[in-house]
């Protein structure tokens, strides 16, 4: 069985300039996830979708990121501009059903901003 | 309000000796509990879970952890180490009757001794 599929792997880009992140969720998987994970510490969540239901965002900075999940699949998460303060590793997660008590972790984006 | 303590930033042993990892949580509510690890350039894989069943939790490669109410506690243990298990662990907790959010620690980083 395949897992969670992330890309890019590794991103740098200058500061004020857009970035886009994709996740393909494990098949069948309706809850996806995105966590941002900072340097020596442990994974946040931003947003939470059930399907294409975006239901937990209340830690998505919406001034500056956005994230879509068209059709229920695969999803984007897109930061415009970006920040020196967005370096992080961008997680992407998914589970069957509601339950969020086994969730499956793709490899991550490392993001570097310069 | 949920959270987790990992009271070691970074846990040295040798090869074959035994593996203490400590993790402290605070929950308002009857809270589930994990233990994530993470290799590097590697997705976060789950460990075991605590879900109000047993309280002492088997988990995959001869992990285990055991909860304890009294104590706030889930630390997690393995009888002997071995070179394979050099990686990050994170604490997790959620709310069983909240918000099914996840909270994870900071991680504690397990060095294996040859």
């Amino acid at each position: 069985e395949a897992g969670v599929v992330q890309s890019p792997r590794y991103k740098i880009i200058e500061k004020k300039q857009p970035v886009a992140f994709w996740c393909n969720p494990i098949s069948g998987h309706n809850t996806l996830y995105w966590y941002r994970q900072n340097l020596g510490q442990g994974p946040e969540l931003l947003i939470r979708y059930e399907n294409e239901e975006a239901v937990d965002d209340s830690q998505l900075p919406k001034d500056r990121f956005s994230a879509e999940r068209l059709k229920g699949v695969d999803s984007t998460l897109k930061i415009q501009p970006a920040e020196l303060g967005d370096s992080a590793v961008y997680l992407c997660a998914s589970s069957f059903g509601r339950s969020s008590y086994e969730q499956y972790f793709g490899p991550g984006t490392r993001l570097t901003v310069t | 309000a949920q959270s987790v303590t990992q009271l070691d930033s970074h846990v040295s042993v040798s090869e074959g000796t035994p593996v203490l990892l400590r993790c402290n949580y605070s929950s308002s509510y009857s809270p589930s509990l994990f233990w994530y690890v993470q290799h590097p350039n590697k997705g976060l894989q789950l460990l075991l879970k605590y879900t109000s069943a047993a309280t002492l939790v088997k988990g995959i490669n001869g992990f285990e952890a055991e909860f304890k109410k009294s104590e706030t506690s889930f630390h997690l243990t393995k009888p002997s180490a071995h070179m394979s298990d050099a990686a990050e662990y994170f604490c997790v907790v959620s709310d069983f009757f909240g918000n099914e959010k996840l909270t994870f620690g900071t991680g504690t980083r397990l060095t294996i001794i040859p």
